[in-house]
């Protein structure tokens, strides 16, 4: 019964180095959501994965970010040559998908707080 | 703004009173979603109206939706020092069966 998962709680790292976030969902959910909190505000969307589907990219600020997942399981989110704006949380979240997909709620992670010097 | 836009941005309160946030929005919605995130980490869900809803209880919590006025207040009843947090309004839109648009959030402090 345990939840999504993420690791590490908090990283600190210089700018212009590479870091991996990783997400471990709930077993079973097909469904999973990377998003960016910064400081005071909401959630920004990053990348959602579906089953074996292609996965919607739409919201990758910049293409020093990537996202991988295999399968239903774990998530890596990368983010190569960090920049202090990369600084924030960075949010894990999964969902069943019901038939339509609409009415899932999402279950998320504790974060990973990064910290970009 | 698609997202949704929270007011207040911070509420404080007595412990025993009631809270209200608000929530209004742009766009057209399958249902809207409430959220809340203790100490800056991970959000839990509270509640989900329908965009045919108006009204939903949970517990203490109670949400209301206004499709015409495109607003949903979340009310916290005889709230407890517990209940501090900050609180998400999340959009699904009708056009996107997965994506949630998240609002700027209302940060509640409730004083014992």
């Amino acid at each position: 019964g345990a939840g999504v998962s993420q690791s590490p709680s908090n990283k600190v790292t210089e700018k212009g180095k590479d870091v991996e976030l990783r997400c471990d969902p709930i077993s079973g959910h097909t469904a999973l959501y990377w998003y960016r909190q910064r400081l005071g505000q909401g959630l920004e969307f990053l990348i959602y994965f579906q089953g074996n589907s292609a996965p919607d990219k739409s919201g990758l600020p910049s293409d020093r970010f990537s996202a991988e997942r295999t399968g239903e399981s774990v998530s890596t989110l990368t983010i190569q040559r960090t920049q202090q704006e990369d600084s924030a949380v960075y949010l894990c979240a999964s969902s069943t998908s019901r038939s339509g997909g609409s009415q899932e709620t999402q279950y998320f992670g504790p974060g990973t707080r990064l910290l970009v010097l | 703004s698609q997202q949704g836009e929270e007011d207040p941005q911070a509420l404080s309160i007595q412990e025993g009173e009631n809270a209200t946030m608000n929530c209004s929005y742009k766009t057209s919605i399958n249902n809207l979603q409430w959220y809340r995130q203790n100490s800056g980490r991970g959000l839990v869900h509270l509640i989900l109206i329908r965009s045919n809803e108006r009204e939903k209880h949970s517990g203490r919590l109670r949400v209301t939706l206004d499709t015409s006025k495109k607003s949903s207040s979340l009310l916290i009843t005889a709230s407890r020092a517990a209940d501090t947090a900050s609180y998400f309004c999340a959009l699904r839109r009708v056009d996107s069966s997965y994506k949630l648009i998240f609002g700027s959030g209302t940060r509640l402090l409730v004083r014992p």
